[in-house]
């Protein structure tokens, strides 16, 4: 299957810092990446859509000025906690498609973000 | 609005023996498709099976099968022969075409030995 690398996989930031999260498609283009939130023993809660050139789409409840999300090529989308707060603490997914809908979507290996 | 049920917080089954992971989803959609996501202590999600709407014969992965009832929009997964590395999270996940992944609340899946 098709590969999505996600880089770092542990993260320690002071708060107030910010931090980037990147989301690779090494051997795919993947026109969409999605950025899921999963808090220890919880499902994956979605919340932004990534659309490659476009502005990403942001679930109802997610904070888009704190969640910046960029999708600058076919294979990278990162997604930036903004001045960070202890609360910021969890666990990001992202996943990618290798064509539009209704296909199977590859993972990443997460990031575990931890704000002291 | 697509919704996904699991109704089985955990679940614990004895090595070598057969557990039924249950899964129910509400939608509109006729064509869509329908996965169940592990998730072991690794956090890394693995693809275990993926079935099309259209298909009406039930998907088969080696030990892994799934009972699709489209009409009772239920979509339970069997796992056979359970190992002690079937031990994690198991994520029902559902997507229409061109849309984004609707997962269910996830279900811990204990293998004894």
């Amino acid at each position: 299957g098709a590969v999505v690398s996600q880089h770092p996989s542990r993260v320690i930031c002071k708060s107030g810092t910010s931090v980037k999260i990147e989301c690779r498609s090494l051997d795919f283009q993947a026109t969409t990446m999605f950025w899921y939130r999963q808090f220890p023993k919880q499902s994956l809660m979605l919340m932004a859509t990534s659309n490659e050139g476009s502005k990403a789409t942001y679930e109802q409840g997610v904070e888009k000025d704190k969640f910046l999300i960029n999708h600058a090529s076919l294979t990278l989308s990162t997604l930036t906690v903004t001045s960070a707060h202890p609360e910021d603490s969890s666990f990001y997914i992202c996943s990618a498609s290798d064509r539009d809908g209704g296909t199977e979507a590859f993972f990443g290996q997460g990031t575990r973000l931890t704000v002291v | 609005a697509q919704t996904v049920t699991q109704s089985q917080p955990e679940m614990s089954v004895q090595e070598a023996e057969t557990v039924t992971l249950s899964c129910t989803y509400d939608t509109s959609e006729n064509n869509y498709y329908l996965f169940w996501y592990k998730q072991p202590p690794s956090r890394q999600m693995i693809l275990v099976i993926r079935q099309e709407a259209y298909k009406q014969q039930n998907a088969t992965e080696n030990r892994f099968s799934v009972n699709f009832q489209k009409a009772a929009k239920s979509f339970s997964l069997k796992i056979s022969d359970s190992q002690l590395g079937d031990t994690a999270m198991y994520f029902c996940a559902f997507t229409a075409y061109g849309n984004k992944l609707v997962f269910g609340a996830g279900t811990i899946l204990r293998v004894k030995s």
